[in-house]
């Protein structure tokens, strides 16, 4: 299986500040990343694939990077409603199974 | 829009099969290009994805639970479901469906339902 390990588990950043999550896969996964972005009592939202695309509707503040084994989500200039838990997720084609990280708590400093 | 409501009992027993239903409204579960899945979150922890299968009714399964996981189509009804057998409270966890196309994520999602494990 193939493990996804994000860091930091937890990161305080203040509004308006540049935030960067990292999401590292046991072997190389190519492009096959996306991120989600959780709040409380909701179900999670696609906010990037491919590692670098952004979803439908999601604001250019945020931006994806990496292939192979590192990946990257940065938030540019965080605004309030971004404070939430973000997951990666890979979805490679072989083998076919899909496994999250275990997610990054972004909080208010 | 596409809209997925999943249904089933929200208290299971130990040692028995956990069952929900994922209902499809707004678009065709027989649509080609897409995959049609079930992704948990156990209270206050992290996403597990358990399966996830083709209009075609091919499917595939976490390694750890693919013992105990079926996961069926019924394109008739336009619904999905999901079967986990011998469940302990370790199976306690929302449960959510989704769908997701190829190279993409999972882009729309049930609001999920509690299922508790518990005698």
């Amino acid at each position: 299986e193939i493990v996804m390990t994000q860091s930091p588990a937890i990161l305080s950043v203040s509004p308006g500040e540049r935030a960067t999550l990292s999401c590292r896969a046991s072997q190389s996964i190519s492009s096959n990343v996306a991120w989600y972005q959780q709040k409380p009592g909701q179900a999670p939202r696609l906010l990037m694939y491919g590692a670098s695309t952004r979803a439908t509707g999601i604001p250019a503040r945020f931006s994806g990077s990496g292939s192979g084994t590192e990946f990257t989500l940065t938030i540019s200039s965080l605004q309030s409603e971004d404070f939430a838990v973000y997951y990666c997720q890979q979805y490679n084609n072989w083998p076919p199974e899909e496994t999250f990280g275990q997610g990054t708590k972004l909080e208010i400093k | 829009q596409l809209q997925l409501q999943e249904s089933g009992p929200g208290l299971v027993k130990p040692s028995e099969t956990l069952s929900l239903t994922c209902s499809v409204s707004g678009g065709s579960i027989s649509s080609s290009g897409y995959l049609w899945g079930w992704i948990r979150q156990p209270p206050g922890k992290g996403l597990e994805w358990i399966g996830n299968i083709y209009h075609s009714g091919s499917s595939n399964y976490k390694p750890a639970l693919k013992s105990r996981v079926t996961i069926s189509v019924d394109t008739s009804k336009n619904q999905f479901s999901l079967k986990l057998s011998s469940v302990t409270a370790a199976d306690t966890a929302v449960y959510y469906c989704a769908r997701r196309s190829f190279q993409l994520g999972w882009v729309y999602w049930g609001q999920g339902t509690l299922v508790t494990v518990s005698s």
